[in-house]
Parts: structure tokens; sequence; C-alpha cells
């Protein structure tokens, strides 16, 4: 089955950084790719998402890129602010939407 | 959209006692619905899937069970808790309308 690597697991840049979240997966033919930010004792809510046939999304601060070939996606997010500080998820789907997680990246943002 | 109830939001059961979570949908017909564990600081794990009324796929062997009675209800159970069964568990649900798969409020179980 899908297997998903995630790092880091913790990241910490001062306001203003840039930061970048990798995740790899293992099963090819996995074709959803979606981002997840989740807040303490919150539901994990959609930030952005990629289709296998598409190798980069951008929407204001947050980019995803996708390369297929080496099996990884990564999540870049610019001009960070302190609101962004959370858990991120990655995950990858194929067959049903069932989803499977990355093990998460907490993300400090310090003002 | 889609609107997901959860209940309960949190619950402290013994060992050895039952459980019974339910998740019941709205703004959508004949979702996918899913339920998730994620334990205290950790990832999401998916437990059990299903694509239609009584049809339920289970990802992993465990000591929990889940039903569809309705098309638009996802109920998670348990006969007898275990301490491993502690966790925040989250019902979602996906149209199959776009790709987002949209989650419940979950429910915090505490297991003693």
């Amino acid at each position: 089955g899908e297997n998903v690597e995630q790092h880091p697991s913790t990241l910490s840049v001062q306001e203003g950084d840039s930061a970048v979240i990798k995740c790899t997966y293992s099963d090819s033919a996995s074709n959803y790719f979606p981002w997840y930010k989740q807040e303490l004792g919150k539901r994990p809510q959609l930030i952005i998402d990629i289709r296998s046939n598409v190798g980069e999304k951008k929407d204001q601060r947050i980019a995803v890129t996708l390369n297929k070939t080496a099996k990884h996606f990564s999540l870049h997010i610019t001009e960070t602010q302190p609101e962004d500080s959370a858990v991120y998820f990655c995950a990858a789907s194929n067959f049903f939407q069932k989803l499977v997680f990355g093990t998460g990246t907490r993300l400090l943002v310090s003002p | 959209s889609q609107t997901i109830h959860q209940w309960p939001a949190t619950l402290v059961q013994p060992v050895g006692s039952p459980l019974s979570l339910e998740c019941t949908v709205e703004g959508t017909s004949n979702p996918n619905l899913y339920w998730y564990r994620q334990a205290a600081g950790r990832g999401l794990q998916l437990l059990f899937y299903s694509v239609g009324i009584g049809q339920i796929s289970s990802e992993v062997p465990q000591n929990l069970s889940a039903s569809r009675p309705q098309d638009r209800q996802f109920i998670l159970s348990s006969k007898k808790l275990l301490l491993s069964d502690s966790g925040f568990y989250l019902c979602a649900s996906y149209s199959g309308q776009g790709d987002e798969q949209f989650f419940g409020p979950g429910t915090r179980l505490t297991v003693l």
C-alpha cells in the first residue's frame, strides 16, 4: 500500500521567512496530493492540493510542487506570519479517495 | 457545501466498556465516508471507509468496527475498549465533486 514520509517533523522560522515542507510517496498510482493545516484540538483544514497532471499550483502565499518521477511533493509558504503556526500534513490518494497521511510538521513562526 | 456532524465531542470511557461514535453528513448524497484516528501528537490513520450503505472496508486490524445504516450516517463502534483506543476520531466525507475531503469536528476519546 501507499506510504507517505514527511520532513521535517518540526520547523521554526522567523516571521517573513519562507517555510518548505517535503513529502515522498511510494505508490506511483497515487494521483491526488492535498495539504492540510491543523490547529491544536481542531479538525484538519485543506489549504492547497494538486493533481498528478500538474507540476505546480499556487494560491497567494502558498504553493505546492509535484515531481511525479521522483515521487515527491513540497509545500512552500512565503512571507510567513505567526498565524501560520500549526501542524501541517501532506497526504496522497488514488482509489476511492483514501488518504494516506504523512506524520506531520509542526511549524512555529516567531514574531 | 457539506456539513459534517460528530458526537459526542468528548468522551471518557473505562477500559472494557462499549463505544459508539456517530457521524452524519448534510449537503451531499451518496458520499464516500471515512473514519480516521489521530493519536496524541501523531498523524491521521485511516480506519474504515465506505462507498455506500452497508459497504465497509477496514484498513487496519483492530478492536473497532464501523457501520453505515443510512446514506449519510456512519457509526464507529467497539464492544470492549482498550487503552490504545484513546485518540481523536475524525469522520470525513468525499462527495465526488471536486477533490476535497471534508472533515468533521472530531470526537476526543480517552480510555482510562
